[in-house]
């Protein structure tokens, strides 16, 4: 299975400072079909997860464009340029190149 | 609007059954593989099992081989994950959602499964 693994596990942010959570996978995304399948997920407290971000950098609808996804190969980030109170969550990193689907560990992100 | 329903968690006992359900509303629910992901209490997510659009490719994670059944029923628009052998390390939030060319575009709210004795 693919490995997925994110770093920093807690990300305490000021209001209106950027935040960054990088995820490395343990071998390369890229699929036989040339695409790259890596998501990133937001979970506010007490909801299920939502999708922010797919393959690597594409907004999903409704997502603010202060959300950026980066990186190829195995290396990847999310930047949120300017971090709301409305972003404390827990954000995870997904990859669907390879069966089983896996996940980071997750990466908590609060207001300091 | 697509809605995702999850239903059949609830308390059983080491070893016990359970069958989960998620009735499925808002697109055409025959054309999209979907998902079982689980949330144990305070910790992340983690992969449970798959199904193809027509039911005839399924995978899951290796820890629930030989114990989970996945299954679909395209005419009522309802996702299933029978569940057996269950272990306390099963506890957690079921949650069903919709992949779309390997993205997890719609989720549901998901379902507990508690086991205890």
């Amino acid at each position: 299975d693919i490995v997925m693994t994110q770093t920093p596990l807690s990300s305490p942010v000021t209001l209106g400072q950027p935040a960054s959570i990088s995820c490395r996978s343990s071998q390369s995304l890229v699929h036989s079909d040339g695409n790259t399948y890596l998501s990133w997920l937001q979970q506010r407290p007490g909801q299920p997860p939502r999708l922010l971000i797919y393959k690597i950098s594409n907004r999903f609808s409704g997502v603010p464009d202060r959300f950026s996804g980066s990186g190829a190969g195995t290396d990847f980030t999310l930047k949120i340029s300017r971090v709301e109170a409305e972003d404390v969550g827990v954000y995870y990193c997904m990859q669907a190149t390879q069966n089983p689907y896996t996940f980071g560990q997750g990466t908590k992100l609060e207001i300091k | 609007e697509v809605q995702l329903v999850e239903s059949g968690g609830g308390l059983v006992q080491p070893g016990g059954s359970l069958r989960l359900s998620c009735a499925a509303s808002g697109f055409t629910f025959s054309s999209y593989a979907m998902h079982w992901v689980r949330q144990a209490p305070g910790k992340g997510l983690e992969y449970v099992s798959a199904i193809s659009s027509n039911g005839g490719s399924t995978y899951y994670a290796n820890s629930m081989k030989g114990r989970f059944i996945i299954s679909r029923d395209n005419s009522k628009n309802t996702l299933y994950l029978q569940m057996g052998s269950l272990r306390a390390e099963d506890m957690a939030v079921y949650y069903c959602a919709r992949e779309v060319y390997g993205d997890y575009v719609n989720w549901g709210q998901g379902t507990l499964v508690t086991v205890s004795s």
